[in-house]
């Protein structure tokens, strides 16, 4: 089993619609976890980070964190086609090395 | 423009032949990172640095080496490259070790014939 897991997608969503992002990990002991963008043929950046349970809201991103069901989410609001692109759940294990998923791809429609 | 710095930005390599990829940092971070990505896969850790003058392995460093001579260069190299190593190569860097919070360089596309 893969330490982060991933709806595999890809995700279409119309412009102005919500994205609903999932992931699931296995190490119960893991505190942080963090989400990445990237654009095709470009490289990850990060957009938000996340260590408590509960929501976590910038902008039109709020990350979501249950660490009892170990399962993190990212919804994304008010989808623009500028969001076009893959997003990777990231998750630093115990031994602090960050392991990420495979990602999701997500596509707005006009 | 500060940032991370790779080098080449795409390469054709003949298996056998050995090849470093350069990374280069001027974020004066402490722990720099080189991950592969492959379609499916994601972004695997292959060796890291959490302060210059030490190394450790990730997740999938059998084939590659690096050092960590000073704050700022981490090179990767492949002894004996095989069609395997046919990846994107991401170099990345954080202030300090232990957060996930990383910077990336653009990427190194690697093919190996």
């Amino acid at each position: 089993q893969k330490e982060v897991e991933q709806n595999s997608g890809p995700l279409s969503v119309p412009e102005g619609a919500i994205a609903s992002l999932n992931c699931t990990y296995s190490d119960r002991g893991s505190q942080s976890f963090f989400w990445y963008r990237q654009y095709s043929g470009k490289s990850p950046e990060l957009i938000m980070s996340i260590y408590s349970n509960g929501d976590k809201e910038d902008g039109r991103f709020t990350a979501q964190l249950n660490k009892a069901s170990q399962y993190v989410s990212l919804l994304i609001r008010d989808s623009q086609p500028s969001d076009s692109a893959t997003y990777l759940c990231a998750v630093n294990t115990n031994d602090y090395k960050l392991s990420f998923g495979a990602g999701t791809t997500v596509t707005v429609r006009a | 423009i500060a940032g991370i710095t790779q080098a080449p930005t795409s390469q054709i390599l003949a298996a056998g032949r050995r090849m470093t990829l350069r990374c280069t940092q001027d974020m004066r971070h402490n722990a720099m990172y080189w991950y592969r990505q492959d379609l499916g896969l994601g972004l695997r850790l292959i060796h890291y640095s959490n302060t210059a003058g030490t190394t450790g392995k990730g997740e999938v460093p059998d084939g590659y080496s690096v050092s960590r001579a000073n704050t700022d260069d981490f090179p990767l190299t492949l002894a004996s490259a095989v069609p395997s190593q046919t990846s994107v190569y991401f170099c990345a860097s954080s202030p300090v070790w232990g957060t996930g919070e990383l910077f990336f360089g653009e990427g190194s596309r690697l093919t190996v014939l």
